[in-house]
């Protein structure tokens, strides 16, 4: 069964560096997320992408985040300078589009800012 | 997006049908209701929509009630591997991005 795929799964980083998180969605969807889940809190939205933009993002998704489709087949989320409040699980996901409406998400990464 | 609720915590038997309800009664006409679960910190996994007919899949059923106000998600014989948090979400199918807004869900336990 296709699988969302995600790398790291664990990352630990020092306070003010770069983080990449990277994402292998499923190869025919269309549509491709990023949330992210605080230890203990909800899973919260940060980012939609669809046909190399970004078509929506949350008040969380601010100037130190951005995503990239590089290659046709990597979705990737960049921190640019990461705070200790940037420590959680983030999830990709992906969904076909043409009016199916269910998500597909990855294990996650977990980042760890020191 | 309608707001839904649900009761925080639910046990169940291991066996047995465990029942999950969730009230959401400003939903409106296009929007369908779906159903995600999420094993202890692993991303979280589609399991079942509708949008006011009962729906069954290899995973769960789930019941709408007439007025759309309410519905209950049914794990026919629950498992160990069943307990996780159960979220219900209402959502208008195909629109836009399309992102979903996860409540706090439902913690089920399953037990031995």
């Amino acid at each position: 069964e296709p699988e969302v795929t995600q790398t790291p799964s664990h990352q630990v980083t020092q306070m003010g560096q770069e983080v990449i998180l990277r994402c292998v969605p499923i190869s025919n969807h269309l549509y491709f997320y990023w949330y992210r889940q605080i230890l203990g809190q909800k899973v919260e939205f940060l980012v939609s992408f669809y046909n190399n933009e970004i078509s929506e993002k949350s008040e969380i998704f601010d100037d130190q985040f951005s995503v990239e489709r590089p290659d046709g087949s990597n979705f990737t989320l960049k921190i640019r300078s990461t705070k200790l409040e940037d420590s959680a699980m983030y999830f990709c996901a992906s969904r076909l589009g043409q009016g199916g409406g269910e998500l597909f998400f990855g294990e996650g990464s977990r980042l760890t800012v020191l | 997006d309608a707001k839904t609720t649900q009761p925080p915590s639910m046990d169940c038997a291991e066996g047995r049908a465990a029942n999950l309800p969730c009230n959401h009664s400003t939903i409106s006409g296009n929007e369908y209701v779906y159903w995600y679960r999420q094993i202890h910190s692993q991303g979280p996994q589609y399991i079942i929509h509708g949008l006011k007919n009962n729906e069954t899949n290899e995973m769960a059923s789930l019941i709408i009630t007439e007025d759309r106000k309410s519905s209950t998600l049914i794990l026919p014989h629950a498992t160990l591997r069943d307990t996780a948090v159960y979220y219900c979400i209402v959502r208008v199918r195909g629109a836009g991005s399309y992102q979903l807004t996860f409540g706090k869900g439902t913690k089920l336990s399953v037990i031995p």
